[in-house]
């Protein structure tokens, strides 16, 4: 059973327009959502965040908005660049310290010149 | 500031033989350390955990098993690999008060032929 669902593999966008990366959960427990970018042969690395109490949180270029009625979140980026090709995961984690995150499948994100 | 080191980088090891990943974190004590598997076309699936050590928690049942002898260093073993053990393997660490957010090890390749 796959809580956290990344339905598009991949995306294809023209640099300086805007991607969007689309993620939805069934676990209504979870509490705290998070975006990971990782590129070929690297760990994934932290890229922003947003709690359940938030809809919407924005770092640069980067902007996460949760709607939690629909139990789903999205990913901005404005605008794209060549050097955001690359796969980004969502992740998500209920309340609680343990911090277990559970990981989408990701979405290959290309950024073409 | 902190840093994980995770070796080796790829590894290509015969069916039937045993396995060891070697994970260490420096500049901070008492992480949450987690062990992360990512299969051809899968997300990031979690292994193991540990709050300390000596205490790992098994996320999935699997031929691979978790050992924590020191407080930041983590293990990954098998006494017999498999075909579907082959994967990306990330090692991870977390603190309490981060919100969740864990940062990853550069990965290992591992193949099993």
């Amino acid at each position: 059973d796959q809580q956290v669902k990344q339905n598009s593999p991949s995306l294809s966008v023209q640099e300086g327009r805007i991607s969007i990366l689309n993620c939805d959960y069934t676990n209504s427990m979870f509490d705290y959502f998070l975006w990971y970018k990782k590129y070929p042969a690297e760990g994934p690395t932290f890229l922003i965040s947003i709690s359940s109490i938030k809809d919407k949180n924005e770092d640069g270029r980067f902007t996460v908005f949760l709607n939690k009625s629909a139990k789903h979140l999205s990913l901005h980026i404005v605008p794209s660049q060549p050097g955001d090709s690359a796969v980004y995961f969502c992740a998500a984690r209920p309340g609680g310290s343990n911090y277990k995150l559970t990981f989408g499948k990701g979405t290959l994100l290309t950024v073409n010149p | 500031s902190q840093t994980i080191h995770q070796w080796p980088a790829t590894l290509v090891q015969p069916v039937g033989s045993p396995l060891s990943l070697e994970c260490t974190v420096e500049g901070t004590s008492n992480p949450n350390l987690y062990w992360y598997r990512q299969a051809a076309g899968r997300g990031l699936q979690l292994l193991f955990y540990s709050v300390g050590i000596g205490q790992i928690s098994s996320e999935v049942p699997q031929n691979l098993s978790a050992s924590r002898p020191q407080d930041r260093q983590f293990i990954l073993s098998s006494k017999k690999l498999l075909l579907s053990d082959s994967g990306f393997y990330l090692c991870a660490w977390s603190v309490g008060g981060s919100s969740g957010k864990l940062f990853f090890g550069s990965g290992t390749q591992l193949s099993v032929l």
